[in-house]
């Protein structure tokens, strides 16, 4: 069965400075993989996707992740966040043939300081 | 053009209730899947549907159910409710098999 791994549970980082949220994940098949964004008391909000094609990915609010097929990951990076950043972040892949089920990670919170 | 809405925002219930959720699509996305999401956890894929059918569902017991509706609306139903149940429950609806869920805010659902 495939499975997501976000490896850190909670990053802390300082205004303007870079910040990679790291996302590891099983599977023996293709998978479409995806990053959303979850603010406090709300729903989730897709930040970027990968589905083929160029293994950098550009997504909304300057964040982008890059597909590593043969170290199965997909790590998220931002080279300077704002203070609006602070999130709960979740990986998700979409097995192929999974009628677009996500199989989400447990979440990285995000905290950035002033 | 409105997004994906769901009611109520919170609910209380007691232990052994049952409860209904609603959630109303964006204009066009015909399919809906449901996610539990306990707290400190990622959501987790409670089942799908397209065309009034359930199309596929994930590791939960009978006791959650669901409906849509030919407005491709959508509920989800939860029996004999336990301490467990607690969760934020998060409806997404996408076009037929596209590869993009766009997600309610979400119910606050806690059993006492």
């Amino acid at each position: 069965a495939q499975s997501v791994t976000q490896l850190d549970s909670q990053v802390p980082v300082f205004e303007e400075a870079p910040v990679e949220l790291r996302c590891n994940y099983s599977s023996s098949v293709s998978v479409y993989l995806f990053w959303y964004v979850q603010y406090p008391n709300q729903g989730l909000q897709l930040l970027l996707k990968y589905l083929s094609g160029s293994t950098l990915v550009k997504g909304i609010n300057g964040f982008e992740a890059e597909f590593n097929k043969s170290q199965t990951s997909f790590h998220l990076r931002k080279p300077s966040v704002h203070i609006s950043d602070t999130a709960e972040y979740f990986c998700a892949v979409i097995p192929s043939g999974g009628y677009n089920k996500l199989i989400f990670g447990a979440g990285t919170r995000l905290a950035v300081h002033p | 053009d409105a997004g994906v809405t769901q009611s109520p925002t919170h609910l209380i219930k007691t232990r052994g209730q049952q409860v209904t959720l609603r959630c109303s699509p964006k204009s066009g996305h015909d399919t809906v899947s449901w996610y539990q999401q306990a707290l400190g956890q990622g959501p987790q894929f409670i089942f799908q549907y397209y065309e009034e059918e359930e199309r596929q569902r994930g590791n939960f017991p009978d006791r959650f159910s669901g409906h849509q509706f030919p407005n491709y609306s959508s509920e989800l139903n939860v029996n004999a409710l336990l301490l467990g149940d607690s969760a934020l429950y998060l409806c997404a609806y996408q076009i037929g098999s596209s590869d993009t869920q766009y997600f309610g805010p979400g119910t606050r659902l806690t059993v006492l």
